[in-house]
C-alpha cells in the first residue's frame, strides 16, 4: 500500500522560502506510471494544485504560481520536494503531497499524505 | 482555467437519506472529472474517477454521472460516516477543484 508523508517546518517568514518534503513508501517515485503533485489548502479555502513531477524530471506547474514554484526528487531516498520562494502570508495552507495515476487516459489523485500547516508569519 | 462550481456549498441530510451534489465546469471537460470526500485532519479520499467509475474499495451507495459540463454524485443512502466535505476536480486541463460541499447531519 502506497503511503506518502509530508515534512517540513510548520512556520516560515514572509520573503523567505518555504521547503517541505514528501516521503513515499510503498512505491517508487522513479516509476514512470505516476506523477508526484503537491496540492494546498489556505484555511477555509479551497484546494489548489501546485504542481507535479514525473518520470524523474519532467514537471507541471499551476501557471498561477510557476515563477516561484520548484519540484524536485531524490530517487535514492525515494522523497520528493517543494520549494516555495519569496512566501507571504497567502500562502499559509495545509500542504498535501499526492500521487496521480492514469487510468485509460483519466488521471485522478489516489494516494494522498495527511498535510502538513505551514504558516507565513514573522 | 477552468472553474469548477459546486452546489450547493453545504447540505443538511439524515442518515438513510439520497443526496445529490452537482459540479459545473466553466468549459466541456467531456468526462475528465474526479470526486473526492475530505474529513477534517485526514487526506482527501478518491470515491469516482472519470465521472462515473467507482474507485476499488468504495462503497456502491456512491455513484457519478455527467459528461460535458455537468456532473452530479449521488450517495443512495447516507450512512454516518459519510457526513464530510465533498470536492470535485477536473483533470482536462490545469487541474482544478470546486470549492467544496459540506454535508453536515440534519
Amino acid at each position: 500500500q502506497v503511503q506518502l508523508q509530508e515534512s517540513g517546518p510548520g512556520l516560515v517568514k514572509p520573503s523567505e522560502t518555504l521547503s517541505l518534503t514528501c516521503i513515499v513508501s510503498g512505491g517508487s517515485v522513479s516509476s514512470g506510471d505516476y506523477y508526484w503533485n503537491w496540492i494546498r489548502q489556505p484555511p477555509g479555502k479551497g484546494l489548489e494544485w501546485i504542481g507535479y513531477m514525473h518520470d524523474r524530471g519532467s514537471t507541471n506547474y499551476n501557471p498561477s504560481l510557476k515563477s516561484r514554484v520548484a519540484i524536485s526528487v531524490d530517487t535514492s531516498k525515494n522523497e520528493f520536494f517543494l520549494k516555495l520562494s519569496s512566501v507571504t502570508a497567502a500562502d499559509t495552507a495545509v500542504y498535501y503531497c499526492a500521487r496521480v495515476t492514469m487510468v485509460r487516459g483519466h488521471m485522478f489523485f489516489d494516494h494522498w499524505g495527511q498535510g502538513t500547516l505551514v504558516t507565513v508569519s514573522s | 482555467d477552468i472553474q469548477m462550481t459546486q452546489s450547493p456549498s453545504s447540505l443538511s441530510a439524515s442518515v438513510g437519506d439520497r443526496v445529490i451534489i452537482t459540479c459545473r465546469a466553466s468549459q466541456s471537460i467531456s468526462s475528465y472529472l474526479n470526486w473526492y470526500q475530505k474529513k477534517p485532519g485526514k487526506a482527501p479520499k478518491l470515491l469516482i474517477y472519470a465521472a462515473s467509475r467507482l474507485q476499488s474499495g468504495v462503497p456502491s451507495r456512491f455513484s457519478g454521472s455527467g459528461s460535458g459540463t455537468d456532473f452530479t454524485l449521488t450517495i443512495s443512502s447516507l450512512q454516518p460516516e459519510d457526513f464530510a466535505t465533498y470536492y470535485c476536480q477536473q483533470s482536462y486541463g490545469t487541474y482544478t477543484f470546486g470549492q467544496g460541499t459540506k454535508l453536515e447531519i440534519k
